[in-house]
C-alpha cells in the first residue's frame, strides 16, 4: 500500500503569510492527489485534485504543485477563515488513502 | 448538491449500526459512493466504496467480512451496515460522493461509538 506522509503535523502562522503544507507518497503516483480543508466539527472540504487543479468556489489564495513523491499546498496570504487542519489523499486501484493532517493554527 | 445523513449511535461489541446517506442535488445512479470516517488517533480512514450501478464495492482490509455498503438508486441512499462490531469502529463515519477518485461532496458525518 502507499503511505502519504505529511509535515508538519502542526503549523503556527500569521494573518497574511505564506504557508506550505508537504504531502510525501511512499512511491511515485504521478499527480494524483487531491487536498482538503477541514474545520472542526465540519466534514472536510476539496480544496485541489489531480494536484494542481483548484476546485470550483476555492479561493485563488490556494495552490498545489508537485508530482511522483513530493507534493505541497501553498496558502499565500493567510486569512482568518483558513485556519484550519488540511489533508492530503491519493487513490490507487481501490483503495483511497489520506495523509495525517496539518493543522494550520494562530502563531 | 447535499448528502444527508442517519443513523449510527452507541452499539455494543459484536452487535450492528447502520448509516445511511439520502443524496440530493444530482443524479445520485451516475456516481460511486463512498464511506470514510475519522477518528482522533487514526485522522481519516477511507472505509468502503460501492459502484454507481451497486454492482462492485470494495472495503478496507479491517472491515472486510463485517461491514456492508449498499445503496438504492430509486431512493438515491447509500447504507453501511456494521456488524461485529469492535472498539475500533468507534469514530464519525461521512459518506462521500467520488469524481474522479475524488471525494467532492460529504456528508455531515455520524457518531458511532462501540462500547459495552
Amino acid at each position: 500500500d502507499i503511505q502519504m506522509t505529511q509535515s508538519p503535523s502542526t503549523l503556527s502562522a500569521s494573518i497574511g503569510d505564506r504557508v506550505t503544507i508537504s504531502c510525501r507518497a511512499s512511491q511515485a503516483i504521478g499527480s494524483w492527489l487531491a487536498w482538503y480543508q477541514q474545520k472542526p466539527g465540519t466534514a472536510p472540504k476539496l480544496l485541489i485534485y489531480f494536484a494542481s487543479t483548484l476546485e470550483t468556489g476555492v479561493p485563488s489564495r490556494f495552490s498545489g504543485s508537485g508530482s511522483g513523491t513530493e507534493f505541497t499546498l501553498t496558502i499565500t496570504g493567510l486569512q482568518s477563515v483558513d485556519f484550519a487542519t488540511y489533508f492530503c489523499q491519493h487513490h490507487n486501484r481501490s483503495s483511497w488513502t489520506f495523509g495525517q493532517g496539518t493543522k494550520v493554527d494562530i502563531k | 448538491v447535499q448528502l444527508v445523513q442517519s443513523g449510527g449511535g452507541v452499539g455494543q461489541p459484536e452487535r450492528s449500526l447502520r448509516v445511511s446517506c439520502v443524496a440530493s442535488g444530482f443524479t445520485s445512479r451516475y456516481y460511486a459512493m463512498h464511506w470514510v470516517r475519522q477518528t482522533p488517533g487514526k485522522g481519516l480512514e477511507w472505509v468502503a466504496v460501492i459502484s454507481d450501478d451497486g454492482k462492485t464495492a470494495s472495503y478496507t482490509d479491517s472491515v472486510k467480512g463485517r461491514f456492508t455498503i449498499s445503496r438504492d438508486n430509486s431512493r438515491n441512499t447509500v447504507f453501511l451496515q456494521m456488524d461485529s462490531l469492535r472498539p475500533e469502529d468507534t469514530a464519525v463515519y461521512y459518506c462521500a460522493r467520488e469524481v474522479d477518485y475524488y471525494f467532492d461532496h460529504w456528508g455531515q458525518g455520524s457518531l458511532v461509538i462501540v462500547s459495552s
